[in-house]
């Protein structure tokens, strides 16, 4: 089955520019979480959808939001973007949450300049 | 704080030496707790989870609630074993939380 695909896979935007950023799940899979990868954090979460719900949030400004579709497809937006947010944006997706087997895409590098 | 610690940033080992990768988490609660590991150019994947008590690629894991820990030993490293790994704690059923990662670098 195809796996979890992430679009576009490189970006790069100016300070004060938004982004949206888009993950398609495993077929079946309810849940979609996003967490932004750096080297100093490490792997931090975002927020999680279910049945285009969000079910938790992480600690990031509103600046980040998210949405989920009927069809499972998620997408997240940063607005006013900062030097900071430079990172890679990894989706996730599972049957229904995280006490099921979590399938990573490849995420979105996002270089704010 | 729900949190996850993976004291060792890099272990190196040689080939059939025995590995323990350290994670030990914070949490209040009966805690869910995950290894997954990242290969060279790969995507992030589940190695194992405690509740399966199952032995993956040689790997095993098991939770003391005492000692509040989720230590991941192999008894002989292989070469293919070099990678990243991330110890995680499942957060309300929803979230996981993710320690720093250890990389692990076998060699001949």
């Amino acid at each position: 089955k195809a796996g979890v695909t992430q679009t576009p896979r490189y970006l790069i935007k100016t300070r004060g520019q938004q982004v949206t950023l888009s993950c398609s799940p495993i077929s079946g899979h309810r849940s979609v979480s996003w967490y932004q990868q750096t080297p100093g954090q490490g792997l931090q979460f975002l927020f999680e959808y279910f049945s285009e719900t969000q079910r938790n949030k992480g600690n990031f400004p509103g600046r980040f939001s998210g949405r989920q579709f009927s069809n499972s497809r998620s997408e997240m937006n940063v607005s006013t973007l900062e030097l900071g947010d430079s990172a890679l944006y990894l989706c996730a997706s599972s049957l229904d949450g995280a006490s099921t087997e979590a399938f990573f895409g490849q995420g979105t590098r996002l270089t704010v300049v | 704080a729900q949190r996850v610690t993976q004291p060792e940033k890099l272990l190196s080992v040689f080939k059939g030496a025995p590995v323990e990768l350290k994670c030990n988490y914070s949490y209040s609660g009966s805690p869910e707790l995950f290894w997954y590991v990242q290969y060279s150019r790969q995507r992030l994947q589940l190695l194992l989870r405690h509740i399966s008590r199952e032995s993956i690629k040689g790997f095993t894991a098991d939770l003391n609630k005492g000692e509040t820990s989720f230590h991941l030993k192999k008894p002989f490293a292989q070469e293919e074993d070099s990678a990243m790994y991330y110890c995680a704690l499942n957060q309300a059923g929803t979230a996981l939380i993710f320690g720093k990662g250890t990389t692990l670098s076998v060699s001949s």
